[in-house]
Order: structure tokens, then C-alpha cells, then sequence
């Protein structure tokens, strides 16, 4: 059975890092074919890709969020981190990781949610 | 502004079949498969539907999904009062080298 869990800080300050942690059990990210993606979800507001990595680690990013955004993996923990840096209130939002199989986002992490605020 | 382009909303009454589009263009949609994700109301998103058609284990055969050319389709029949959610298409974008989401439709069972 195949879980993801997000785990970060609740509450950042503008223009700070936020670094969040994607923990998963049930799957290998060094199996082929497998990554690990980043979404998140505004208040009210759809969902939005951020950033994916795969078993290979090939990297990709959203464009527009391309500058700030670095995503990472720790094989043997069975962990992805992402680090957004200069954060603004815009960034506030519920941030899901998901279980990529290899491009639709098949499993879920229940989301953790930040606040951009100072 | 979302890539893919979906109503806002829309809404059916018990029993009867709703369908929700997903229009894209050729470098995502025309390209690729799409997959269709729906979000119950405080939950985290789950998917429904993935290559275009396909169903995961679990989810009732009243969800079907399909696409021609540009546009994909979601229809849900027999419409029961727990499938009141927001439901969103995704595929792959070939010009973005990422995925990309539609702005969510919001379900309404009346």
C-alpha cells in the first residue's frame, strides 16, 4: 500500500525558505518509471504543479517558480524535499505531494498546509 | 490562469448523468493522455480517471472519461449525492516539459 505524508513548517515569514518534506512508504523512488511530485492549492483556487522528480532524477519545474524552486531525494530515507525560497503571501496554500506512475498523479499525501505571513 | 480550460461549474440532480469538458491544445491534451482527479470537499485529491479512460480500482463504474482530439470529457451517471466535489483534468504539457491542471469544476447535486 502506497502512502505519502507532507511535513514543513505551518507559519513562514515573507522572503524566508520554506523547505517541506514528502515522507512515503510502499513504493522505491529508485524503481524505474517512479517519481515524486509537488502540487499545491491556494485558498479556494485550483490546483497548481510545482515540481517533479524522478527514480532517474530528472528534475522538472514550473516554469514561472523555475528560479526559486529545488526539489531533492533521499533514496534510502524514502523522502523528497522541496525548498521554495524567497517566500511572499501569494505562497500561501495546502501543499500535496503525490506518487507519480509515470504521469498521472496516482496516490495522494493528505497535505499540509503553510501560511506566507509575518 | 489554468492551461486547461473547464467550467466553473455545474450541477445535475439524483440519477442523472452530468458531463464535464477539458479543453487544451495540441502540445498537451493533443499530445497526451489525460487523467481526471476529484477533490471531495476538505480532502486532498484523489484520482478518478487516468490515460483518457481508465478506471483504478475502487472507483464505481459510473465514472467514465474520454477524449478526442483537444478536449477531454468526464461523465458521471446515475449521479449520487457523494459525488458533489471539484473535479479537475491533468495531463502532460510537451511545450512546458511538466504536467498541467484545469482550473477545477465544482459539482453541485441537487
Amino acid at each position: 500500500q502506497i502512502t505519502l505524508k507532507e511535513s514543513g513548517p505551518t507559519l513562514v515569514k515573507p522572503t524566508q525558505t520554506l523547505t517541506l518534506t514528502c515522507s512515503f512508504s510502499g513504493f522505491s523512488l529508485s524503481t524505474s518509471g517512479v517519481g515524486v511530485g509537488w502540487i499545491r492549492q491556494p485558498p479556494g483556487k485550483a490546483l497548481e504543479w510545482l515540481a517533479l522528480i524522478y527514480w532517474d532524477d530528472d528534475k522538472r519545474y514550473r516554469p514561472s517558480l523555475r528560479s526559486r524552486l529545488t526539489i531533492a531525494k533521499d533514496t534510502p530515507k524514502n523522502q523528497v524535499i522541496l525548498t521554495m525560497t524567497n517566500v511572499d503571501p501569494v505562497d500561501t496554500g495546502t501543499y500535496y505531494c503525490a506518487h507519480t506512475n509515470p504521469r498521472a498523479f496516482e496516490i495522494w499525501g493528505q497535505g499540509t498546509t503553510v501560511t506566507v505571513s509575518s | 490562469q489554468s492551461v486547461l480550460t473547464q467550467p466553473p461549474s455545474a450541477s445535475g440532480t439524483r440519477g442523472q448523468r452530468v458531463t464535464i469538458s477539458c479543453s487544451g491544445s495540441r502540445s498537451n491534451i493533443g499530445s497526451n493522455s489525460v487523467n481526471w482527479y476529484q477533490q471531495l470537499p476538505g480532502a486532498a485529491p484523489k484520482l478518478l480517471i487516468y490515460i483518457n479512460d481508465e478506471r483504478p480500482s475502487g472507483v464505481p463504474a459510473r465514472f467514465s472519461g474520454s477524449k478526442s482530439g483537444t478536449s477531454a470529457s468526464l461523465a458521471i451517471s446515475g449521479l449520487q449525492s457523494e459525488d458533489e466535489a471539484d473535479y479537475y483534468c491533468g495531463t502532460w504539457d510537451d511545450s512546458l516539459t511538466g504536467p498541467v491542471f484545469g482550473g477545477g469544476t465544482k459539482l453541485t447535486v441537487l
